[in-house]
């Protein structure tokens, strides 16, 4: 079935450095590629998604990468705040008729100031 | 605010019985997903219902079982509950149009089995 393996399980980062998370998918159907954030407590939230379609997508601070031949993409956040503290989590679906989100197991971001 | 609203916010329970989630989409999203998260796990999806009719299963147990009924509202029913049951359940909705397919999670419910 389909799988998104997600990679660090955990990252600590200082304030102001940059922080990068990867995610690899195995369906290679998948054509929308979305990262939420969770903060304790909380529901998760839609931060930045691509599709595949494209290569590359920058909003403000954050950044997400997709390479479809190797069948990964990342999310880059630079100048990290602790506010940025949270877990991330990678998705991967096929767009068509509203298919399911597969998830990866998330990423533990500590910014520490 | 999400848009997706889910009851009870928190319920406690104890092992063998039987209750019910209930999740109202955003207005027009076709798409009601399940999904249970136990402490400092990751999103574990259980189950997609798509305009009334079930449309994916993850690996939901079979003492679980859901569905979406006319209204687009949703239901899961957890049965024969064990301690390990005990998690926060999410209920997402989406619909798709013209690319438009974002997600939008309730603010979950928590299930204690006790």
């Amino acid at each position: 079935g389909e799988n998104v393996e997600q990679h660090p399980s955990t990252l600590s980062v200082q304030e102001g450095d940059s922080a990068v998370i990867k995610c690899t998918y195995s369906d290679s159907a998948s054509n929308y590629f979305p990262w939420y954030k969770q903060e304790l407590g909380k529901r998760p939230q839609l931060i930045i998604d691509i599709r595949s379609n494209v290569g590359e997508k920058k909003d403000q601070r954050i950044a997400v990468t997709l390479n479809k031949t190797a069948k990964h993409f990342s999310l880059h956040i630079t100048e990290t705040q602790p506010e940025d503290s949270a877990v991330y989590f990678c998705a991967a679906s096929r767009m068509e008729y509203g298919n399911k989100l597969v998830f990866g197991a998330g990423t533990i971001l500590r910014v520490k100031s | 605010d999400s848009g997706v609203t889910q009851t009870p916010k928190h319920l406690i329970t104890a092992t063998g019985q039987r209750v019910t989630l209930r999740c109202s989409p955003r207005s027009g999203d076709l798409s009601v997903y399940w999904y249970q998260q136990s402490l400092d796990q990751g999103l574990q999806f259980l189950i997609q219902y798509y305009n009334g009719e079930e449309r994916a299963k993850g690996n939901i147990l079979e003492r679980f079982s859901a569905q979406q009924f006319p209204d687009l509202h949703s239901e899961l029913n957890l049965s024969s509950l064990e301690l390990g049951d005990s998690a926060l359940y999410f209920c997402a909705s989406s619909i798709y149009r013209g690319g438009d397919t974002e997600a939008f999670f309730g603010q979950g419910t928590r299930l204690t089995v006790v």
